[in-house]
């Protein structure tokens, strides 16, 4: 069965600071991966996604995130963090274009001024 | 260009009545799909719908059941509603067999059962 892991509930990090949120996956098969963020009491937003190609992406607002096959790893990055960046982060899967979406537990990313 | 729209945005409703949640989809989309998303969790899937059909289940019981409309517009309908349906529930959008794979959200609807 596919499954996503984020294996942190919460990341703290200081502002300015870089930033990783780690994601593990297992799928049968090549994996479409996603970043998603929701804010308090919204829905959530396409960060970026991985496919083909590269291993890394980049996405909105200066995030990143590194594909590693052998380690079947998605970590989100971003160089510099911002305390705008505090909000709820959700690594997710799909193994064929058009199925479900999988999503992890969620990670929450606390940005300290 | 609109993105996903949900309503209503809040709504309280008593055990054992029934619910129904609508959903937009993004402009230029044809599939819609629906989570559960429970508190301090990850969405779950509940279905998905293209072409005015069901394609794909999640592990929910039959009480969830949805409709999708010419306009591709959707809805969510609970029946017998239980204090655990409470949640906030999101659909997304997104164009089925093509390589844009991501889906768009929208902001929800937060269902309280009391």
């Amino acid at each position: 069965a596919q499954s996503v892991a984020q294996p942190e509930d919460q990341v703290n990090v200081a502002e300015g600071n870089p930033l990783t949120v780690k994601c593990t996956y297992s799928v049968s098969g090549n994996p479409y991966l996603f970043w998603y963020v929701q804010y308090p009491n919204r829905g959530l937003q396409f960060l970026l996604k991985y496919i083909t190609g590269d291993n890394l992406v980049k996405g909105s607002y200066g995030f990143e995130a590194e594909f590693n096959k052998s380690q079947t790893s998605f970590h989100l990055k971003k160089p510099s963090a911002l305390v705008s960046d505090s909000a709820l982060y959700f690594c997710a899967v799909r193994v064929n274009r058009d199925d479900k979406i999988i999503f992890g537990k969620g990670t929450r990313l606390h940005i300290l001024p | 260009d609109a993105g996903v729209t949900q309503s209503p945005t809040h709504l309280i409703k008593t055990r054992g009545q029934q619910v129904t949640l609508r959903c937009s989809p993004k402009s230029g989309h044809d599939t819609v799909s629906w989570y559960q998303q429970a508190l301090g969790q990850g969405p779950q899937f509940i279905f998905q719908y293209y072409e005015e059909e069901e394609r794909q289940r999640g592990n929910f019981p039959d009480r969830f059941s949805g409709h999708q409309f010419p306009n591709y517009s959707s809805e969510l309908n609970v029946n017998a509603l239980l204090l655990g349906d409470s949640a906030l529930y999101l659909c997304a959008s997104s164009l089925y067999s093509t390589d844009n794979t991501e889906a768009f959200f929208g902001q929800g609807t937060r269902l309280t059962v009391v």
